[in-house]
């Protein structure tokens, strides 16, 4: 159980374009949804954390505008990275949690964007 | 602040025992979560601790002692396999999950 999806795997996209990356809870219905971003070999750094039906809470000096976190229903949100750039290239990992006494967070496989 | 602190890379041999610790300062604890990474992939949960004491789970087992801010990560008979990196990450009073850059464990035949 507590199986969550991301599609897609991996993207590339010219620098400008925007791209949408889903992440879907299975087996279970997700109260939070949170969005990780990684470089290489750097830790997870939390994006944003959202809640079905209201609007998501971004981390300091992330910017809602150019990351559009949409949490519709409670098993799936979307993250838009729109008008991406260079240095947009990274690995974005989605969580969600049931909502359980300790809030485990159950972790998709990861989407690799590459810009070019 | 908050604050974790585990060791960058360790390296141990197939088959051995290795103990990974890690130190933490939190804005309030609710708990705390190991997680193994491999490369190129998203975490996995391994164990999740808030109460003091050892959990066992198989050839894994978890430690916390709440009073000192410490916790490790137990790795028993390595396998090549467990080659991967290791995240320490404690739950704030917001149930928000603080995490390190994790350890990266070497298994050597």
């Amino acid at each position: 159980g507590a199986v969550v999806s991301q599609h897609p795997s991996w993207v590339i996209c010219k620098s400008g374009t925007s791209v949408k990356i889903e992440c879907r809870s299975l087996d279970f219905q997700a109260t939070t949804m949170f969005w990780y971003r990684q470089f290489p070999k750097q830790s997870l750094m939390l994006m944003a954390t959202s809640n079905e039906g209201s609007k998501a809470t971004y981390e300091q000096g992330v910017e809602k505008d150019k990351f559009l976190i949409n949490h519709a229903s409670l098993t799936l949100s979307t993250l838009t990275v729109t008008s991406a750039h260079p240095e947009d290239s990274s690995f974005y990992i989605c969580s969600a949690s049931p909502g359980t006494d300790h809030n485990e967070q159950f972790f998709g496989p990861g989407t690799r964007l590459t810009v070019l | 602040g908050q604050n974790i602190d585990q060791p960058t890379e360790m390296t141990a041999t197939e088959g051995a025992i290795v103990q990974i610790n890690c130190t933490y300062q939190t804005s309030g604890f609710n708990g705390l979560f190991w997680y193994q990474q491999h490369a190129g992939e998203a975490p996995t949960f391994l164990s999740y601790n808030v109460l003091d004491g050892l959990e066992e789970k198989g050839r894994f087992s978890s430690f916390l002692s709440r009073s000192k801010g410490y916790s490790y990560l137990l790795l028993k008979e390595l396998q090549m396999k467990d080659s991967a990196s290791y995240l320490c990450a404690p739950l704030d009073s917001n149930y928000q999950l603080i995490w390190g850059a994790g350890t990266k464990l070497i298994i050597k035949p």
